[in-house]
């Protein structure tokens, strides 16, 4: 079975500054799904980044951006100019290629984000 | 295009008694997956409907089960409820496609006293 670790329980960060979140997980396959997702307070689950193991360039969405080590299995989620929207539980996520194996997602236990002003 | 409606948004049940869960997907989405998310355990998969068929199942015991209807609505039930299974509940569904993300519902939190 996958098994996704993230380290950091709580992190915090300043306004405006920059912050990576850890990421590392355990799979035998060689092609598959990473995510990260948010969750506010409001509970909705937001996808932020997705990364496609096939793919060596590490996805970037906006002030988001991962660096993909997959001979490490990690997956750390930066975070620049940080505002206080981003204040939110974070989730690392895998899953395996479509095909039977379905869409069920591995989560992990998530990284308390804290923004200060 | 409306997001993923999970009703009702808060349930409260007494132990022994059993309840039930429903999600509508996205307009189009085939798959529906649900998670039970608690403070101890995280976020668990308990399973995946797609076109009707459960396709997956996490390790959960035989009193959580689910069904989807013809229109990709699904039901989540649980049947003779303990504490344990007070949690939020959340509800994703999925396109087609490999890499497609899920979208998730705002869930329902059911306590269970």
């Amino acid at each position: 079975a996958q098994t996704v670790t993230q380290s950091q329980p709580e992190m915090s960060v300043q306004e405006a500054e920059t912050v990576t979140l850890s990421c590392t997980y355990d799979t035998s396959e060689s092609d598959y799904y990473l995510f990260w997702y948010k969750q506010p307070p409001s509970r909705q689950m937001i996808l932020v980044i997705r990364q496609e193991a096939y793919k060596q360039q590490n996805a970037t969405e906006n002030r988001f951006s991962v660096n993909f080590q997959k001979a490490a299995k990690s997956f750390s989620l930066k975070i620049s100019d940080s505002q206080l929207g981003d204040a939110a539980m974070y989730f690392c996520a895998y899953r395996r290629i479509n095909g039977n194996s379905g869409y069920a997602l591995n989560f992990g236990k998530g990284t308390s984000l804290l923004v200060t002003p | 295009k409306a997001g993923v409606t999970q009703t009702p948004r808060y349930l409260i049940k007494t132990r022994g008694q059993q309840v039930t869960l429903s999600c509508s997907p996205i307009s189009g989405h085939r798959s529906v997956s649900w998670y039970q998310q608690t403070p101890g355990q995280g976020l668990q998969f308990l399973f995946e409907y797609f076109s009707e068929t459960q396709r997956n199942k996490g390790n959960f015991p035989g009193r959580f089960s689910g069904r989807q209807f013809s229109n990709s609505r699904s039901e989540m039930n649980v049947s003779t409820l303990e504490l344990g299974d007070s949690a939020l509940y959340l509800c994703a569904s999925s396109g087609t496609g490999g890499g497609t993300e899920a979208f998730f519902g705002q869930g329902t939190r059911l306590t269970v006293v």
